[in-house]
């Protein structure tokens, strides 16, 4: 069942902004992933943040997740043009690690250059 | 991480003929694939779990003498959309799954 909730549902910024995401879910959770794709492709797996973790960097990527609140950030620094994508937030709500997972709507981000 | 690969990329198909989309597990002997659905301008939505040697279990909602899954062996899942219909139109997308899921390319099918 879908239940991350993206916001917002589109954004756009000018080149070298920041661009800040929300995902809120509902259930329990092992881990949260972000995951961008690009108009009509196939997904590209961002970052994975565990239940436990509160905060995680990649590169320009920055997430946090709080747990208590049931939600999660994702902040891409100093924007740039490819940066133009969906955003998605998907979560793991299994420990066994035989269910799929659950994403959410999805940000469209445009980066104006 | 998992390779995953898919066949065909994308589709072209009159409605009321099946189409089989396959997914392989390049490098990783998955006992458990998953297929998503993906209409456009929407997110992605869990079909179906895809169990090798046994049967595969179904999302609600999602029909399962429609969408055909076979899981014959650790490392290809196939799925099939039987008596296609424009509202099938959809990007299909497998993931398997071993510390992370670890998704195929897509294939998107257009039913005329």
């Amino acid at each position: 069942s879908q239940q991350g909730e993206e916001d917002p549902q589109a954004l756009s910024i000018q080149e070298g902004e920041n661009a800040t995401m929300n995902c809120s879910y509902k259930t329990s959770i092992n881990n949260l992933q972000w995951y961008r794709q690009n108009s009509g492709r196939g997904l590209v797996h961002l970052i994975l943040i565990r239940s436990n973790e509160r905060e995680k960097h990649s590169g320009r990527l920055r997430v946090t997740l709080d747990t208590s609140k049931k939600s999660s950030s994702l902040l891409i620094t100093a924007s740039r043009a490819a940066d133009t994508a969906s955003y998605f937030c998907a979560t793991d709500d299994s420990g066994g690690g035989a269910d799929g997972l659950t994403f959410g709507k999805g940000t469209h981000l445009i980066i104006q250059p | 991480g998992a390779v995953v690969s898919q066949h065909p990329s994308w589709v072209i198909c009159k409605s009321g003929t099946s189409v089989k989309i396959e997914c392989r597990s390049l490098d990783f002997q998955a006992t458990t694939m998953f297929w998503y659905r993906q209409f456009p301008k929407q997110s992605l939505m869990l079909m179906a779990t895809s169990n090798e040697g046994s049967k595969a279990t179904y999302e609600q909602g999602v029909e399962k003498d429609k969408f055909l899954i076979n899981h014959a062996s650790l490392t290809l899942s196939t799925l099939t959309v039987t008596s296609a219909h424009p509202e099938d139109s959809s990007f299909y997308i497998c993931s398997v799954r071993s510390y992370e899921q670890y998704f195929g390319p897509g294939t998107r099918l257009t039913v005329t």
